[in-house]
């Protein structure tokens, strides 16, 4: 079955600096992907999305790398700030009309 | 442009009393709406998800159950509230149609089941 992981539970990046979290999924392919913020008592906020015919997407501050060989999907958040602290998930769409998310990534911002 | 309500934004409950969340959006028609529930330091798992009124898919056995009385209204409830439930609770909407889109969060529901 589908599935979204993530390769580690916690990131600490150095105020400036930049961070990479990274997401896996296995089996079916995705048409869709998109990376959700969330922070502490707060819902999901929705940060960048990519479709399975792109393998890179930029915004402001974040990019989205999607490498569908080795089925895995990477977030770049440039010259991070204390505001980018927070628990960042990734989510799939395998073709069900519904969204698989992973785990999510604890991002620490050190001052 | 369209918002995401959910109330009451935190709620203590005894184990065996009911349970009613309500979830409304604003700005939009006919979408698709779903329930998550989030586990302390977990992830998102999908309750319930809806494309029109009245229609109402369950994801997981539950103690829980969900409807749709109007458009732009979702309400998850509980006949007799177990310890198990307690969690943070997530209403998401998006567009219908489209196959594959995004999904756009409320605030949340805190429920603490004591």
């Amino acid at each position: 079955g589908e599935s979204v992981g993530l390769h580690l539970p916690t990131l600490s990046v150095q105020e400036g600096d930049n961070s990479i979290i990274n997401c896996a999924y296995s089996n079916s392919a995705s048409d869709y992907f998109i990376w959700y913020k969330q922070e502490s008592g707060k819902g999901p906020q929705f940060i960048i999305d990519i479709r399975s015919n792109m393998d890179k997407r930029q915004g402001q501050r974040v990019t989205v790398l999607l490498n569908k060989t080795v089925k895995h999907l990477s977030l770049q958040i440039a010259a991070t700030q204390p505001g980018d602290s927070a628990v960042y998930f990734c989510a799939g769409d395998f073709g069900n009309e519904k969204l698989t998310f992973g785990t999510g990534t604890r991002l620490t911002i050190i001052p | 442009s369209q918002t995401i309500h959910q109330w009451p934004a935190t709620l203590v409950q005894p184990v065996g009393s009911p349970l009613s969340l309500e979830c409304t959006v604003e700005g939009t028609s006919n979408p698709n709406l779903y329930w998550y529930r989030q586990a302390a330091g977990r992830g998102l798992q999908l309750l319930f998800y809806s494309v029109g009124i009245g229609q109402i898919s369950s994801e997981v056995p539950q103690n829980l159950s969900a409807s749709r009385p109007q458009d732009r209204q979702f309400i998850l409830s509980s006949k007799k509230l177990l310890l198990s439930d307690s969690g943070f609770y997530l209403c998401a909407w998006s567009v219908a149609g489209l196959g594959t889109d995004t999904q756009y969060f409320g605030p949340g529901t805190r429920l603490t089941v004591l």
